[in-house]
């Protein structure tokens, strides 16, 4: 069981905005950058967003991040059919000494 | 080519031991921090161990800790996973990642995954 929450699943029709919350509390995210993965079935995650809201090389601007006290979030704008996928956010948790993710959030593009 | 590549993955009797190896090429290994996280299947990822660039400083999950050993050989560009006493729980595929460098300096990101091993542990 994860210390960190999703919802298991978010959906969303073509163009739309899909957003996903990851909460936490205060020896994970509340004092941690969040970072956030993105995995397709049968595939390794991949880096989407760190440090809370930055983006990697090649990654879209249609995805962004941002975090407020213990709560973060990954938003998805302009919703494609080739972002189905699962979610996962992650951090560092100070009481466990460890890395901690969320339990992750299927995304469907109806 | 910039790459992660587990081997050692199968099936082993509870109770049993297996060591995984993650071969890395194309950057330099030795400046960075390396895990394990394995995906049990259907599931969701869990963060298992971590090793420093020099391989002085560890840490481990509790669900591992004390069976699990992550080591490496920066001579080899190689880092293991040394599994002890294996339960059924530990039946998942196991993947190696590294922290990101951020203009030289270690972040908490894994910007680059092998494609995993699969560990199965059962009777």
């Amino acid at each position: 069981q994860s210390v960190l929450t999703q919802p298991p699943s978010a959906s969303g029709t073509p163009g739309q905005r899909v957003t996903i919350s990851c909460s936490g509390n205060s020896s994970n995210t509340g004092s941690n950058y969040v970072y956030w993965y993105q995995q397709f079935p049968g595939a390794a995650p991949k880096l989407l967003i760190y440090r809370n809201n930055l983006r990697p090389s090649g990654v879209p601007d249609r995805f962004s991040g941002s975090k407020s006290g213990t709560s973060a979030s990954l938003a998805i704008s302009g919703l494609r059919s080739e972002d189905e996928a699962d979610y996962y956010c992650a951090t560092w948790d100070d009481s466990l000494s460890g890395r901690v993710f969320g339990p992750g959030t299927k995304v469907t593009v109806l | 080519e910039v790459q992660l590549v587990e081997s050692g993955g199968g099936l082993v009797q509870p109770g049993g031991s297996l060591r995984l190896s993650c071969a890395a090429s194309g950057f330099t290994f030795s400046t960075y921090w390396m895990h394990w996280v394995r995906q049990t299947p259907g599931k969701g990822l869990v963060w298992v161990s971590q090793i420093n660039s020099d391989g002085s400083i560890t840490t481990y999950a509790d669900s591992v800790k004390g069976r699990f050993t992550i080591s490496r050989d920066n001579a080899k560009n190689t880092l293991y996973l040394q599994m002890n006493s294996l339960r059924a729980e530990d039946t998942a595929v196991y993947y190696c990642t590294r922290d990101q460098l951020v203009r030289g300096l270690r972040d908490d990101a894994f910007d680059m995954w092998g494609q995993g091993t699969m560990v199965t542990v059962s009777s």
